[in-house]
């Protein structure tokens, strides 16, 4: 069965601070991995995704993740953080079967 | 191209009762997942349908059900409510399993 991990419920950051959330999953296939972001008040909507080929993959607002196959890992990161980057943070991981398993999500509050 | 589209947006209902909602994906898409939010419990995957046929089911019990249509619009129905029913029910469609998912806004459900 799929599972995903996410190391922070509720992250607190200032303003340009370099921002890491930890995303671990369990599956044994191949799969597809997702950040997702709901921002306040706003539909969940994608952040960025790695289907294949570089492990190293940039999403809107200068997100990025890193793809770490042997370590089943799927970190997000953004070396500057903004108040508006205030939202919550869902990890997915989506096998060729089609079940998508979210983790439990970490909630980014950055300071202005 | 109009967004994933959920009815109703909010719904109070007693115990016992039953309820039908409703999702209208992206034009073109044909595959449309169920999942509940709650803030206890996070983002549970509910089931998933592709091409009118249910492809995969979440861990919840038999009083939640779901169909899709021929024209991808999908239904899910909850029966015997009970009161920690009361969530936020997402709704997501994509163009096939295991590609982007597109989320709407969601139906939050109070069940009093």
């Amino acid at each position: 069965a799929q599972s995903v991990s996410q190391h922070n419920h509720h992250v607190i950051l200032s303003e340009a601070a370099s921002l890491e959330l930890g995303c671990n999953y369990s599956y044994g296939g191949t799969v597809n991995l997702f950040w997702y972001v709901q921002y306040p008040g706003q539909h969940l909507q994608l952040l960025l995704k790695y289907f294949s080929g570089d492990p190293l993959v940039k999403g809107i607002k200068g997100f990025e993740a890193e793809f770490i196959k042997s370590k089943f890992s799927f970190n997000l990161r953004k070396p500057s953080v903004q108040w508006s980057d205030t939202a919550e943070y869902f990890c997915a991981v989506n096998s060729n079967a089609g079940k998508s398993t979210f983790g439990d999500g970490t909630t980014l509050t950055v300071k202005p | 191209k109009a967004g994933v589209t959920q009815t109703p947006r909010y719904l109070i209902k007693t115990r016992g009762q039953q309820v039908t909602l409703s999702c209208s994906p992206i034009s073109g898409h044909r595959s449309v997942s169920w999942y509940q939010q709650t803030p206890g419990q996070g983002l549970q995957f509910l089931f998933e349908y592709f091409s009118e046929t249910q492809r995969n089911k979440g861990n919840f019990p038999g009083r939640f059900s779901g169909r899709q249509f021929s024209n991808s619009r999908s239904e899910m129905n909850v029966s015997t409510l009970e009161l920690g029913d009361s969530a936020l029910y997402l709704c997501a469609s994509s163009p096939t399993p295991a590609e982007t998912q597109y989320f709407g806004p969601g139906t939050r459900l109070l069940v009093l």
